[in-house]
């Protein structure tokens, strides 16, 4: 079986501030896992990926994450924060698409 | 244009009354799935499709049926069983179940409200 935890339902930062949103799963096979954004109102849509090879995955946006399977973790950052950012992020793993229950993040100006 | 469309994006239904929810894709993916989203429960599973003529229920299948007759087409109807059904429903679907490449694309959602 595989699911994924994200850790804190509401994350706040400042405009320019780093973003860490956190993910970590667990998996009795070598996982692929994906994080996803949602707008209001909208569908979600991929920022990145990980499936094989390098660890440190970048995405559309700015983003990108690492994966670390020491910590069964994948953390998704990006160096600095835009208001256009504040949306809802979903963290996946392949094969059950079951998501976490998602993270709000807030850009104060 | 590629992709995946739901309609309607508001749907109204009176309490006892079934109410069925609509999933096309053009995108010739054989895998797609309905989830229904909360506010501050995320994405909930309600029935998976791996396959054309095959399906499974997911985690909160009671109250939900769907059909997969055809490829593109995964249609969602909501039961007068069903006794929460004003929720944001969001379809999506994969190229496959199995590969690497199976990461979700989303529809803009439908939008329940039961009256």
């Amino acid at each position: 079986a595989q699911s994924v935890t994200q850790l804190g339902s509401h994350v706040s930062v400042s405009e320019g501030a780093l973003v860490l949103l956190r993910c970590n799963y667990s998996s009795s096979v070598p996982p692929y896992l994906f994080w996803y954004v949602q707008y209001p109102n909208q569908g979600l849509q991929l920022l990145l990926k990980y499936t094989t090879g390098a660890t440190l995955v970048k995405g559309i946006n700015g983003f990108e994450a690492e994966f670390k399977k020491s910590e069964t973790s994948f953390h998704l950052t990006k160096p600095s924060a835009h208001m256009s950012d504040a949306a809802e992020y979903f963290c996946a793993v392949k094969n059950d698409m079951r998501f976490g229950a998602g993270t709000r993040l807030t850009v104060k100006p | 244009d590629g992709g995946i469309t739901q309609s309607p994006k508001y749907l109204f239904r009176k309490e006892g009354q079934n109410v069925t929810l609509s999933c096309e894709q053009n995108l010739n993916h054989d895998a797609m799935y309905w989830y229904r989203q909360d506010p501050g429960q995320g994405l909930r599973l309600i029935y998976y499709s791996q396959i054309v003529n095959d399906f499974q229920k997911g985690d909160i299948a009671e109250g939900y049926s769907v059909s997969r007759e055809k490829k593109e087409s995964f249609p969602l109807t909501v039961t007068s069983a069903q006794k929460n059904p004003t929720a944001f429903y969001l379809c999506a679907s994969s190229i496959d179940w199995t590969g690497a490449n199976t990461e979700a694309f989303f529809g803009q959602g439908t939008r329940l409200t039961v009256v």
